[in-house]
């Protein structure tokens, strides 16, 4: 079947504009994660939902950024104002649901984004 | 706090080799998992393995092991017959369990580049 997608691939903005970075998880995946990785680095974790509740946006650097996921399906990465230092790869991940306290399963990631911001 | 060090920043080895990446993890957490990622030169990340801490054995999986270690905080990778196509950096991640408080969010190691020569 069909992966996690992200769109655009690669986004060029200019310092102080909005982009929104699109996310279509794996059909049947109610939890979503989205990470940020600069180069040479691991993804940093930014938010999580579940369903189209979204539970932890500890990760979030600032409120310049936002995410929703209206339906509870595709997701949309928000940044505000964007600034130099918001370059990097964003990344979606989905996994199957988790229906046990105390059970983690592997999250499937999409192809990035990569944000370029000049 | 929870943290993943992968102490090898670069390893080069020759195709046929065996090698060994590290991961060290921190956890206050008696449930959790650990998992290993690839992500190719093309810049995805695949899945590798997951594990959860309550299973220590050891798995294979064709050319690649794993070793868990609780005692010593560690879950190694292992590449038997390295080939060039192996070439790629290699993440270790750490998920707390998935529950009331916890979102199964990945904190990632900041990797190791693997080179495999011809």
């Amino acid at each position: 079947g069909a992966g996690v997608s992200q769109s655009p691939r690669y986004k060029v903005t200019k310092r102080g504009q909005d982009v929104a970075l699109r996310c279509d998880p794996i059909s049947g995946h109610v939890s979503l994660y989205w990470y940020r990785q600069a180069l040479g680095q691991g993804p940093e974790f930014l938010t999580y939902f579940n369903y189209e509740a979204q539970q932890d946006k500890s990760g979030l650097p600032n409120d310049r950024f936002s995410a929703e996921r209206p339906e509870g399906s595709i997701s949309t990465l928000t940044i505000q104002r964007t600034e130099q230092r918001d370059s990097a790869m964003y990344r979606c991940a989905s996994s199957l649901p988790s229906v046990a306290t105390g059970v983690s399963y592997e999250q499937y990631f999409g192809p990035g984004t990569r944000l370029t911001v000049t | 706090a929870q943290k993943v060090t992968q102490a090898q920043t670069e390893i080069s080895v020759v195709e046929k080799e065996d090698v060994t990446l590290d991961c060290v993890y921190e956890t206050r957490d008696t449930t959790y998992y650990l998992f290993w990622y690839k992500q190719p030169p093309s810049g995805e990340l695949v899945f590798l393995i997951r594990r959860n801490s309550f299973d220590e054995q050891n798995e294979i999986s064709g050319r690649y092991s794993w070793n868990f270690q609780k005692s010593t905080s560690s879950f190694n990778f292992t590449i038997t017959a390295s080939q060039v196509v192996d070439s790629a950096v290699y993440f270790c991640a750490l998920s707390e369990a998935w529950g009331s408080s916890n979102t199964g969010k990945l904190i990632f190691g900041q990797g190791t580049t693997l080179q495999v020569k011809p």
